[in-house]
């Protein structure tokens, strides 16, 4: 499609277990985030790839959370021994930075992790 | 560090109305930026943007003002209707080409 697309839409897990949850981003966007919202809260950022540097990790809460863009376009978000307060909508996000580009981010959908 | 802030978390306002979400930001090298609305169960989508050359911008129903004396912006909304009824928030784009997000306001519209 053309729009950001990620999945699971929704993912129920159990304590302890590990999660993956993927974003395809627009393609030819070279910039893509990582947020996490909890219910009724604000975007909490976690992290941030351009292009081929370094991701911008600061907003990651623990080091049971990792990120990965593969090719520079795919990325993976990783949680592994999930707890319960990991229950939130990971938004995952686009933008372009190029020539004509305005850093206008374009959203999924979210896929909402839920941790029993 | 830097960051964007909101006044307002809730605002109810009566259909009809015009209703005004502000947003303070505290990054000075900020030149762009926008508008998002989050309705319930959905991504943020975008409203509408204005560089920091611009004091106003104007789209369907929507401006934004940007005040860069004060580091403020605010979005207004004409004839506020009930499917108006979102979070909002505002994000500012620094030098460094990452988003910052602010905390989000609920705007309620009553019938």
């Amino acid at each position: 499609g053309a729009g950001v697309s990620q999945s699971p839409s929704n993912k129920v897990t159990e304590k302890g277990k590990d999660v993956e949850l993927r974003c395809d981003p627009i393609s030819g966007h070279t910039a893509l985030y990582w947020y996490r919202q909890s219910l009724g809260q604000g975007l909490e950022f976690l992290i941030y790839f351009q292009g081929n540097s370094a991701p911008d990790k600061s907003g990651l809460p623990s080091d049971r959370f990792s990120a990965e863009r593969t090719g520079g376009s795919v990325s993976t978000l990783t949680i592994q021994r999930t707890q319960q307060e990991d229950s939130a909508v990971y938004l995952c996000a686009s933008s372009y930075f190029g020539q004509g580009g305005t850093g206008e981010l374009f959203f999924g959908e979210g896929s909402r992790l839920t941790v029993l | 560090g830097e960051s964007v802030g909101l006044h307002l978390p809730t605002l109810s306002v009566q259909e009809g109305d015009n209703s005004i979400i502000n947003c303070a930001y505290s990054n000075s090298a900020s030149d762009y930026f926008i508008w998002y609305k989050q309705e319930s169960g959905k991504g943020p989508q975008f409203i509408i943007d204005i560089r920091s050359n611009m004091d106003k911008r104007q789209g369907q129903r929507v401006t934004v003002l940007l005040n860069k004396t004060v580091k403020h912006l605010s979005l207004q909304i004409a004839a506020t209707q009930p499917g108006d009824s979102a979070v909002y928030f505002c994000a500012e784009n620094n030098a460094g080409n990452m988003l910052t997000f602010g905390g989000g306001t609920r705007l309620m519209v009553k019938p």
